[in-house]
């Protein structure tokens, strides 16, 4: 249904290791955004940029980082994952106009 | 920081009837949105309105801004069962910062 991919779809991981949630978009959008959702809860904006070598931090960014080094990929990097990071991520990307954005399906992490 | 609140929290109606949400915020906007989610994916974008438009409409669609009450209300006619999601209202505030998202109101159609 859209052209932002997310990677993996599932992922279960151990408390303490390094994980990189994928994020690609092929619509040559210049921002692009991170957000966390528990089920059923609003969104939290973790990160976002504005282009390339541009990244800005959200509410829940102390945990995180990211990287933006081309237009199309902007992932986002957990150095050390604990149970509370269980939760959905989502990436989406918009146009520089006032616009929509678009979402991908989403990564659903399990932190054990 | 939450800006907009959706309201109810979650309604179930019967197809064929019209299902109506609302959300209110507490800054000034420059245009809020509203998305859709099914269940565990992503959100899908369904209308823009600007802080200068007062009502907008889209297929089955029709969204209401009111900027001196800081509300937003969605109304969806004629409900159909692929309807059911969560509803979400999105703010930005100046026209160039990222969406803040409210809780949302899950909406539930019978058939």
């Amino acid at each position: 249904e859209a052209d932002i991919y997310q990677t993996p779809r599932y992922l279960v991981i151990g408390t303490g290791k390094k994980i990189t949630l994928e994020c690609s978009q092929t619509m040559g959008h210049d921002k692009m955004y991170w957000y966390q959702q528990d089920p059923g809860m609003e969104l939290h904006l973790i990160h976002y940029s504005y282009g390339v070598n541009s990244t800005e931090k959200g509410d829940l960014s102390s945990e995180s980082t990211v990287s933006r080094i081309r237009t199309e990929h902007f992932p986002l990097t957990l150095e050390s994952a604990r149970p509370s990071h269980t939760s959905q991520y989502l990436c989406a990307s918009s146009e520089w106009q006032q616009g929509g954005y678009t979402f991908g399906s989403g990564t659903r992490l399990t932190v054990v | 920081s939450q800006q907009g609140e959706e309201d109810p929290q979650a309604l179930s109606i019967q197809e064929g009837e019209n299902a109506t949400m609302n959300c209110s915020y507490k800054t000034s906007i420059n245009n809020l949105q509203w998305y859709r989610q099914n269940s565990g994916r992503g959100l899908v974008h369904l209308i823009l309105i600007r802080s200068n438009e007062r009502e907008k409409h889209s297929g089955r669609l029709r969204v209401t801004l009111d900027t001196s009450k800081k509300s937003s209300s969605l109304l969806i006619t004629a409900s159909r069962a692929a309807d059911t999601a969560s509803y979400f209202c999105a703010t930005d505030a100046t026209g160039n910062t990222p969406l803040v998202f409210g809780k949302g109101t899950r909406l539930s159609v019978i058939a």
